[in-house]
């Protein structure tokens, strides 16, 4: 069965510097999402991505965060200069539309811990 | 922003036991979703919810969306040790596919 992949699984950095995240959405999708969720919290929308263009953001996806997908697989997030409370699991996901019938799939998530 | 308020925060039960958990908006949602999260992984959809008073069967699992699209609730009936994990509830009313999440039930399973 086609699943979402993410690497790393876990990302250690120092506040500051820049980390990017990488996905490899399901090949026939369109849409690319990337979620957040800090730990014991819930699962909070980062943004949305259709024909490589931001389809939607939250307050959270502010200038220190960016999207790119550099080639047919990958879909990535870039934080540039991370800060101590961007530590989180990150998850992306992937669906073939944005409507009814065709949900999301979620990868396992990259942990973030920025020390 | 739209909110869900998902409740009980917990539930601890003993196998066979049968499980409801729901969550309410102060918004319509066009779409509810639920989900669970096994630990270190990522939500994986377990029923989705299309129409207002739709109810749907996934095995043990049933979820409805309720006639206001305000409130969805999910059951999950002869609980087993498996059926441990985090639910989620997920609502969308945006075309940009946004997925609202709720706070999340934490299910444990005493054998």
């Amino acid at each position: 069965e086609p699943e979402v992949t993410q690497t790393p699984s876990h990302q250690v950095t120092q506040m500051g510097q820049e980390v990017i995240l990488r996905c490899v959405p399901i090949s026939n999708h369109l849409y690319f999402y990337w979620y957040r969720q800090i730990l014991g919290q819930k699962v909070e929308f980062l943004v949305s991505f259709y024909n490589n263009e931001i389809s939607e953001k939250s307050e959270i996806f502010d200038d220190q965060f960016s999207v790119e997908r550099p080639d047919g697989s990958n879909f990535t997030l870039k934080i540039r200069s991370t800060k101590l409370e961007d530590s989180a699991m990150y998850f992306c996901a992937s669906s073939i539309t944005s409507g009814s019938g065709n949900e999301q799939f979620f990868g396992p998530g990259t942990r973030l811990t920025v020390l | 922003g739209q909110q869900l308020n998902q409740s009980p925060q917990s539930m601890f039960i003993q196998e066979g036991e049968d499980v409801s958990m729901n969550c309410t908006s102060s918004s319509i949602f066009n779409t509810w979703l639920w989900y669970k999260q096994d630990p270190g992984e990522g939500p994986v959809l377990l029923i989705a919810l299309y129409k207002a008073g739709e109810l749907t069967s996934n095995g043990r699992l049933t979820a409805q969306f309720g006639i206001t699209r305000k409130d969805s609730f999910l059951n999950i009936s002869a609980s087993i040790p498996s059926d441990v994990g985090i639910y989620f509830c997920a609502g969308r009313y945006s075309n940009t596919g946004k997925l609202i999440f709720g706070q999340g039930t934490t299910l444990q399973v005493k054998p």
